[in-house]
This record gives structure tokens, sequence and C-alpha cells, in this order.
């Protein structure tokens, strides 16, 4: 199947910094990438949905001024969180559509804001 | 690490048929699962999910799954598919630290 290849896997940061997580589909096009988040012992959050070479769509209640997503090439889109604070800790997740119909997932990347 | 297994890359089915989607995972300690569903073009949803007590979990749409754990499986079912079922099926386990890890999924076709 197609690879879809997230980074950093983990990063630890201090707070008022920004981190970038970068989701790249290795072998596919994709011009559609979701991010998601994980809270603990929760399951998936979407937090945005993210087209190339147009403003990502973002979930109600998430800040696209905290949570920047850039999906400038079909085959890479990011997520920059911005001012990173520790209750932004939590586990990021991407995928991506390959076609409309599959959809693959990165491996995640674990935030811990200190 | 844990690791999940979903053992069909893609069932084709006809409307009104049983469906058993296979999920194992490889991790001994306590596991919370779920299986998320993704139709095609859209994002992923939830289904359903087990963190504890009844090993038979009902979800949305008619789904059930079933927690076995001397197996280490979470197979979800459904006992008469709809054409609108077809879609992605992921399944996914969340242990200690966390940090989810999903199957590689199951395409699911139904045929009219």
């Amino acid at each position: 199947g197609a690879v879809v290849s997230q980074h950093p896997s983990r990063v630890i940061c201090k707070s008022g910094t920004s981190v970038k997580i970068e989701c790249r589909s290795l072998d596919f096009q994709a011009t559609t990438m979701f991010w998601y988040r994980q809270f603990p012992k929760q399951s998936l959050m979407l937090m945005a949905t993210s087209n190339e070479g147009s403003k990502a769509t973002y979930e109600q209640g998430v800040e696209k001024d905290k949570f920047l997503i850039n999906h400038a090439s079909l085959t890479l889109s990011t997520l920059t969180v911005t001012s990173a604070h520790p209750e932004d800790s939590s586990f990021y997740i991407c995928s991506a559509l390959e076609g409309d119909t599959e959809a693959f997932f990165g491996q995640g990347t674990r935030l811990t804001v200190v | 690490a844990q690791s999940v297994s979903q053992h069909n890359h893609h069932v084709i089915l006809s409307e009104a048929a049983s469906l058993e989607l296979g999920c194992n995972y490889s991790y001994g300690g306590t596991v919370n699962l779920f299986w998320y569903v993704q139709y095609p073009g859209q994002h992923l949803q939830l289904l359903l999910k087990y963190f504890s007590g009844d090993p038979l979990v009902k979800g949305i749409k008619g789904f059930e799954a079933e927690f076995i754990k001397s197996k280490f499986s979470f197979n979800l079912r459904k006992p008469s598919v709809q054409w609108s079922d077809t879609a992605e099926y992921f399944c996914a386990v969340n242990a200690y630290n966390n940090d989810m890890r999903f199957g590689a999924g199951t395409r699911l076709t139904v045929k009219p």
C-alpha cells in the first residue's frame, strides 16, 4: 500500500516556541490530507482538512491562527503549532487520501510542551 | 511496540450480506480499542470504541465489535450491510503511552 511519512515522531519544545510537523505522501499524490489530534484516553478529533493549493478547512473550536496548516504541494502538508503551551501537548496524526477513496495514515507525532 | 493487523485489504459483499472484519493487536497490557470508518472523500469518523466493561460494543449505524482478550482481537460485525456502508474501515489501538496505532485498513465494497 501507499506510504505516508510523518515527521517528527516525537518532539519536546519549550512553552512559547513553535513546532512544525510534516506529513508526506511518499508514493502518491494527495490533494486532500487530514489532521487529527488525540486527547488522553479519547478517540481522535479532526482538526482540519487540508487541500492542496487552498486554505485549510478547520473544524469548529480549532484555532486556525494557532494551528497553521500549509498544503503547498501534492505530497506535503505541514501543521505548525504556534506559541505552544503545555495544553497543546498531544498526539497529532495526519492522513492522506489517494484518489478519493483510500486513506493512509502517518505514524503520528507525540508533542510535549514543557 | 504495539501493532495492529487487519486481515483483509478489500472485502466485496452484496447488500444484506453479513460482515465481519478482523482486527488483531499485539500488546499485552491494557488497551483501548477503536473502529473508524472513512467514507469516500471524507474524513475519519468513529464507529465504536471499547475502554472497559462489556466486551460486546455497539456502535453507530448497526455496527458492533467484540473484544476477545485471550485472542487479542476486536472484530467488527454488521448483520446486514447496505450499499451506503461502502467505505474504508480502520481498527486502532491505544495503549499505555496514549499513542494510537492503526491497522492498514479494509476497504469494503457493497454491491447493490
